[in-house]
């Protein structure tokens, strides 16, 4: 089945303790996405990837790393993160750049920083 | 940057009224995409249109382009239960270095009383 599958579903954290959210795609997409979601604020880009080894940043990067060594994964780390990144997070995916081709997202990451 | 605006922030209806989001961009667009997240859900898309005055229909909803492509709408007709969730529109918009990103607004989200 196609999918983009993100882990974990739910995390709990404390202010400085580093973590990662990882994000994988099985349908071959060239262009891979972060995106944090908020009460009233919609849906704001994180980091984006064109390809391997290309990631830039989106609207909101402060505080977050992206990579993208494999086509299927692109990792999200949260190197110290702190309570106002307490959000829900989204993986996705499409198979071209740009903005022309549907995103494919995750079933989401609820984080909570304390 | 380019700014997608979507009205209403919320809408209650009488299961079988009907529905319409609005979607309005600053910029003129290639193409826009609406996607549905249902509570507690990712978003998952729904169609994407590219043409001018583009109309299409999906059994009760039908969604517009206007003629300048800047903005769009969503009308469900005879609304369900199973209707209920945020609707999101999507356009690109320019990001620099030759590079176009899906800007999304911030949706509509609908319930819909039995």
């Amino acid at each position: 089945e196609a999918q983009v599958t993100q882990n974990p579903r739910y995390l709990i954290t404390v202010t400085g303790k580093k973590l990662t959210v990882t994000c994988s795609q099985n349908m071959n997409h060239e262009y891979m996405s972060w995106y944090r979601q908020d009460p009233g604020l919609g849906l704001r880009q994180i980091y984006y990837s064109m390809n391997v080894e290309v990631t830039d940043k989106g609207d909101v990067p402060e505080g977050y790393k992206v990579s993208r060594k494999e086509k299927r994964n692109f990792p999200l780390i949260l190197e110290s993160p702190s309570p106002n990144q307490t959000s829900l997070y989204f993986c996705a995916s499409s198979l071209g750049p740009g903005g022309n081709s549907p995103l494919h997202f995750g079933n989401g990451t609820r984080l909570t920083v304390t | 940057g380019q700014q997608v605006m979507q009205i209403p922030q919320y809408q209650h209806v009488q299961e079988g009224e009907d529905f319409t989001t609005y979607c309005n961009s600053s910029t003129t667009l290639s193409n826009i995409q609406w996607y549905k997240q249902r509570p507690g859900g990712h978003p998952v898309f729904l169609i994407q249109l590219v043409k001018s005055g583009e109309v299409k229909k999906q059994k009760r909803l039908t969604f517009q382009f206007g003629e300048a492509k800047k903005n769009s709408s969503l009308h469900i007709t005879a609304t369900q239960t199973t209707d209920v969730g945020t609707y999101f529109c999507a356009g690109p918009g320019y990001s620099g270095a030759g590079s176009y990103q899906l800007t999304f607004g911030k949706g509509t989200k609908l319930s819909v009383i039995p």
